[in-house]
């Protein structure tokens, strides 16, 4: 079965600062991976995903996140943060099943 | 795009009574459908997930159960209500083949 970890449970950053969000998931065939991020009380929401092709990608609001698969990581990165990026993000494996395996969490908190 | 509803948004209850949480999904067919919990300062778990009308899937053993009456309509329910069920009910939608999944914006749950 697929797992995956988030070895931080929470990163402290000054805004303007860079940031990596750390995510390793365990060897499979195949596999697909995805960062959402959860604002308080609200859903998660689709941050950028990787399904095969370039292993570098961004999403709209300057994450980035680079598949690496022989240390099998999908470390999220930003060279700069806001006081908005404050969030709950969820890194989430998918081995071609029915089902996403996500990690515990990251809480990012972005301090001024 | 899809788009997901969850009713109620907030919900109190006392320990023992039943409980009916609902999700409707719009802008697709035959989507799959999930269910999780998020416990206070814990992660997401997978409660239920449907590939279809009448198809449900349970991934732990508890006293909810999980209906889909209609295509794009899945429903969590307990009979008797505990307090360790309090926690943020997320419903998730899936646009087979694609592999991402959707979240709707939840329900808060407090047991008391």
């Amino acid at each position: 079965a697929q797992s995956v970890t988030q070895l931080d449970s929470q990163v402290p950053v000054f805004e303007e600062a860079p940031v990596e969000l750390r995510c390793n998931y365990s060897s499979s065939v195949s596999v697909y991976l995805f960062w959402y991020v959860q604002y308080p009380n609200q859903g998660l929401q689709l941050l950028l995903k990787y399904l095969s092709g370039s292993t570098l990608v961004e999403s709209i609001n300057g994450f980035e996140a680079e598949f690496n698969k022989s240390q099998t990581s999908f470390h999220l990165r930003k060279p700069s943060v806001h006081i908005s990026d404050t969030a709950e993000y969820f890194c989430a494996a998918d081995d071609a099943g029915n089902m996403l395996t996500f990690g515990g969490g990251t809480r990012l908190m972005v301090k001024p | 795009s899809q788009t997901i509803h969850q009713w109620p948004a907030t919900l109190v209850q006392p320990v023992g009574s039943p409980l009916s949480l609902e999700c409707t999904v719009e802008g697709t067919s035959n989507p799959n459908l999930y269910w999780y919990r998020q416990a206070a300062g814990r992660g997401l778990q997978l409660l239920f997930y449907s590939v279809g009308i009448g198809q449900i899937s349970s991934e732990v053993p508890q006293n909810l159960s999980a209906s889909r009456p209609q295509d794009r309509q899945f429903i969590l329910s307990s009979k008797k209500l505990l307090l360790s069920d309090s926690g943020f009910y997320l419903c998730a939608c899936r646009r087979v083949p694609k592999r991402e999944q959707f979240f709707g914006p939840g329900t808060r749950l407090t047991v008391l």
